[in-house]
């Protein structure tokens, strides 16, 4: 059973524009992680943040803000004044703690910005 | 760069040939992670060490596959009599093992490689 889902599979951008990846998760675990991951071209998954179960704190940091609210499971990435290097697949990520040694990976969403 | 290398970036092979892929993690890093991804999918989970331990196998890795770390530090994965459905990128990630529980902590990728059977 899918654990992840990011429904957008594609989206572009204007330079400039706010965007926003959804992802929701699906758990029966009161404990786990949930992570976004940047694919860039070259190919290298850049860990971006991690959040666990118990902090639904929304978090900012520079351009890069993240809404978690477990009443809904979701866990959206929005990035504020998007730029061309922002241009990359995005995948949200869930690991439980009783399967605590691997990710669920979503099959990601590729953004793509225009200049 | 002290971070994941992977090694080779990409290899080409033919049907029935054995490949073997090298991971040198973050160093001091205990946990190491191998995972496949396909086209326009997120990774899947292979195996995971820790240390030199494989503690953990996905019904992903045939019996074809096999993985080591002899020494708890780089890791070796080999596929044996491949086949074109092993065509995907292969990713290697690391941890750092200080957390009591693997779950805590982040896992750090490296840039993959890219495997194509022919």
């Amino acid at each position: 059973a899918q654990k992840v889902t990011q429904a957008q599979t594609e989206i572009s951008v204007v330079e400039k524009e706010d965007v926003t990846l959804d992802c929701v998760y699906e758990t029966r675990d009161t404990t786990y992680y949930l992570f976004w991951y940047k694919q860039p071209p070259s190919g290298e998954l850049v860990f971006l943040i991690r959040r666990n179960s118990f902090d639904e704190q929304n978090e900012i940091s520079g351009r890069y803000s993240w809404n978690f609210q477990k009443s809904t499971s979701s866990f959206n990435f929005t990035i504020t004044a998007s730029q061309v290097v922002d241009s990359a697949v995005y995948f949200c990520a869930l690991i439980f703690s009783n399967t605590g040694n691997q990710f669920y990976f979503g099959t990601g969403t590729s953004l793509t910005v225009i200049p | 760069d002290t971070g994941v290398s992977q090694d080779p970036r990409h290899k080409i092979t033919k049907r029935g040939q054995n490949v073997t892929f090298r991971c040198d993690p973050i160093s001091e890093h205990n946990r190491l992670y191998w995972y496949r991804q396909t086209l326009g999918q997120g990774p899947e989970f292979l195996t995971y060490f820790q240390n030199e331990a494989q503690l953990e196998k996905s019904r992903l890795l045939s019996d074809r596959f096999s993985a080591e770390r002899p020494k708890g530090s780089f890791s070796t994965l080999e596929i044996q009599r491949t086949e074109q459905g092993d065509s995907a990128m292969y990713l290697c990630a690391s941890s750092s093992g200080t957390s009591g529980r693997a779950f805590q902590e982040t896992q750090y990728f490296g840039p993959g490689t890219r495997l194509l059977v022919l």
